[in-house]
């Protein structure tokens, strides 16, 4: 099974900074298939990556992702308010797996 | 309008049976895998399974296999995720998602979460 480590476990930054998250696996990912999402306390996760770079209908094009083989990076260029949330990232190129989440909090 | 309804929120006790639903609309439900994720309150998502309901081809994630039973009803559109016997551990909210392609892939499409509580 592919083991996904989000890094850091929790990032505190300013409205307009700049957010950048980490996702390793821990074997190549199949056709850099990997996924980032949003979750917003009380909601359901919500799609806003995929195929490492893709953005999914209606995210935002300050969000962007990148990366290939075992280290991906999802970047936020200046956060909004509505951005301080947990992401997690989630490979599917072996089965699925996600990553533990890294929580983007108000400094 | 597209969309994954789930069924209500459980209390159960340790040792019980439970069935919840996630039922879909506004798509042709056999041409879609339905997906099913775990989250403990505060935790992190799990991904547990997913069942393509055109042939029933269900697969599971390891850490759950034999522990729950994923089926799909397509003359009522709907998704199941069945316990036999649950503990404690299981307590958790649980979506059910939809990819957003034609493969077991990212999921675009989220139902709203069933609360379940196994306590004695």
């Amino acid at each position: 099974e592919t083991v996904l480590t989000q890094s850091p476990g929790t990032l505190s930054l300013s409205p307009g900074e700049r957010a950048t998250l980490s996702c390793r696996a821990s074997q190549s990912i199949h056709n850099n298939w990997l996924a980032w999402y949003q979750q917003r306390p009380g909601q359901a996760p919500r799609l806003l990556i995929y195929g490492a770079s893709s953005r999914a209908t209606g995210t935002p094009d300050r969000f962007s992702g990148s990366g290939s083989g075992t280290d991906f990076t999802l970047t936020i260029s200046r956060l909004e308010p509505e951005d301080f949330a947990v992401y997690y990232c989630q490979q599917y190129g072996r089965s699925l797996t996600f990553g533990g989440g890294t929580k983007v909090e108000i400094k | 309008e597209v969309q994954l309804v789930q069924s209500g929120a459980e209390v159960k006790k340790p040792g019980e049976s439970v069935k919840i639903s996630c039922k879909a609309s506004g798509y042709i439900f056999t041409n879609f895998w339905i997906g099913w994720v775990r989250q403990v309150p505060g935790k992190g998502l799990e991904w547990m399974g997913i069942i393509y309901p055109g042939d029933s081809d269900a697969r599971y994630s390891p850490s759950f296999q034999g522990r729950v039973t994923i089926s799909a009803d397509k003359s009522v559109t709907t998704a199941y995720l069945h316990w036999s016997s649950l503990e404690a551990s299981d307590t958790a909210i649980y979506y059910c998602a939809r990819p957003q392609g034609a493969g077991p892939g990212p999921s675009d499409l989220w139902g709203q979460g069933t609360m379940v509580t196994v306590s004695s």
